[in-house]
């Protein structure tokens, strides 16, 4: 298995607050990945990184910014809480997709985030 | 609009049955990958495939990869109790320079 820790598992938080989970590798893979998962939309990509400091944004990056100071390390902030962010948040990563490699990704265990 | 359309969204089958899920698009992808997911867990690539037309086998699990490269399937025979999960298709588009786009899955559920 990847190792790809996400913190806090768990997080009930007020509207306004902010937040900050955490994703953490160990596999010195180059590309890491913010992604939310809500019933009947299925995965949906918030922020990528395909370097240290190079970031991108998603389909739904709106009240989310990302921050990658190195490598092992992408984390994900909400500056002020909002109920529609409740969701699952999941950590994933990959290499590079290219002719040697097709892009798969490996993921965390999720972040369940509740907002009150 | 979603880029990939998967079918069916929900499905409830006996042990012992056979069941498809399909994953459609208009556009042309490099590589297509399926992923399974269990609750309270991240999904789990299952299988990649890269070939128009290609067939992949992982025991009871048979997926398929469209001649023109813009659909897949998954075919499962005899399905088991331990198959129930989320299955998610994802695609690579030929560019290769933007992330995986997914489908919205199909929420399996095998009963005894």
């Amino acid at each position: 298995d990847a190792g790809i820790t996400q913190s806090p598992r768990h997080k009930v938080t007020e509207t306004g607050t902010p937040v900050t989970l955490r994703c953490h590798q160990t596999e010195n893979h180059r590309y890491m990945y913010w992604y939310r998962q809500d019933p009947g939309h299925g995965l949906r990509l918030i922020h990528y990184s395909y370097g240290v400091k190079d970031t991108d944004k998603g389909e739904v990056s709106d009240g989310y910014s990302v921050s990658r100071s190195k490598t092992e390390d992408f984390l994900l902030t909400l500056e002020s809480a909002t109920s529609s962010q409740t969701s699952v948040y999941f950590c994933a990563i990959s290499e590079p997709p290219g002719w040697q490699n097709t892009g798969e990704l490996f993921f965390g265990e999720g972040s369940r985030l509740t907002v009150l | 609009t979603q880029l990939l359309e998967q079918s069916p969204q929900f499905l409830s089958i006996q042990e012992g049955e056979n069941l498809t899920v399909y994953c459609n698009s208009s556009s042309v992808f490099s590589s297509l990958q399926w992923y399974r997911q269990e609750p309270g867990e991240g999904p789990v690539l299952l299988v990649t495939v890269v070939t128009g037309g290609e067939v992949k086998k992982l025991k009871r699990l048979t997926f398929q990869f469209g001649d023109a490269r813009k659909d897949s399937s998954l075919h499962i025979t005899a399905a088991q109790p331990g198959d129930t999960g989320l299955y998610l298709c994802a695609g690579l588009l030929n560019s290769g320079n933007t992330p995986l786009v997914f489908g919205k899955g199909t929420r399996l559920s095998v009963i005894a």
